[in-house]
């Protein structure tokens, strides 16, 4: 089936810890995307790519990375300087310009 | 950037009522859409929609781009259509990234 995949579905961590999110897309997009939603509230951009081995930030880039390195991958480093990582994570994909279709998400908590 | 507002925040509905939820933003789009947010946090695409009318089903959507807004017609509600509703953009001349609304909650009671 054709679709957005990330792993996992829920994902519990230490206070201090690095930890990675996966999103993987089979849609032949070009452009991927990470989301953060927190409770009550829309989503915003934390980074989008366009095209392979090219990233840019979005509105909250700080204490995150990603990587870029095959088209249908697009994954994402929650990093010990981002100072409230608990939320509800989406990645998402498109062909340029058009129409955005979302993975099914991942909850972090951070304790 | 550009400020998406949507309205009313909460609605809640008897099953059968219709309804209309509206999307106003800031500043001229080249990308529209609406999703619907079920209670599992998965984002369901409704519409596509930059400029003009679409349906699907008892859903129908119309943006007049050159008023900045957008409005998404419920017809006959089904329990089943509770959840969040965005609206989100991509401003004209943009790097294509949506820019959210902060949602509209709906509850439909049986």
């Amino acid at each position: 089936d054709g679709g957005i995949t990330q792993s996992p579905k829920y994902l519990f961590r230490k206070e201090g810890q690095n930890v990675t999110l996966s999103c993987e897309q089979n849609l032949n997009h070009d452009a991927m995307y990470w989301y953060r939603q927190d409770p009550g509230q829309g989503l915003r951009l934390i980074y989008y790519s366009q095209i392979v081995n090219d990233f840019q930030k979005g509105d909250i880039a700080e204490g995150y990375s990603v990587s870029r390195e095959k088209k249908e991958s697009f994954p994402l480093t929650v990093t010990s300087a981002q100072k409230n990582p608990t939320a509800f994570y989406l990645c998402a994909s498109s062909t340029l310009g058009l129409e955005q279709y979302f993975g099914p998400g991942t909850r972090l908590t951070v304790t | 950037g550009i400020q998406v507002e949507q309205s009313p925040p909460d609605l809640i509905l008897q099953e059968g009522a219709n309804s209309t939820l509206r999307c106003n933003f800031s500043d001229s789009v080249n990308n529209l859409q609406w999703f619907h947010q079920n209670p599992w946090g998965q984002l369901i695409n409704l519409f596509y929609i930059p400029s003009g009318t679409k349906q699907n089903g008892r859903l129908s959507a119309t943006t007049v781009a050159t008023e900045r807004y957008s409005l998404l017609y419920i017809s006959s509600s089904q329990t089943t259509d509770s959840g969040v509703y965005f609206c989100a953009v991509t401003p004209s001349g943009s790097a294509r990234q949506l820019t959210f609304g902060s949602g509209t909650q709906l509850t439909v009671l049986p």
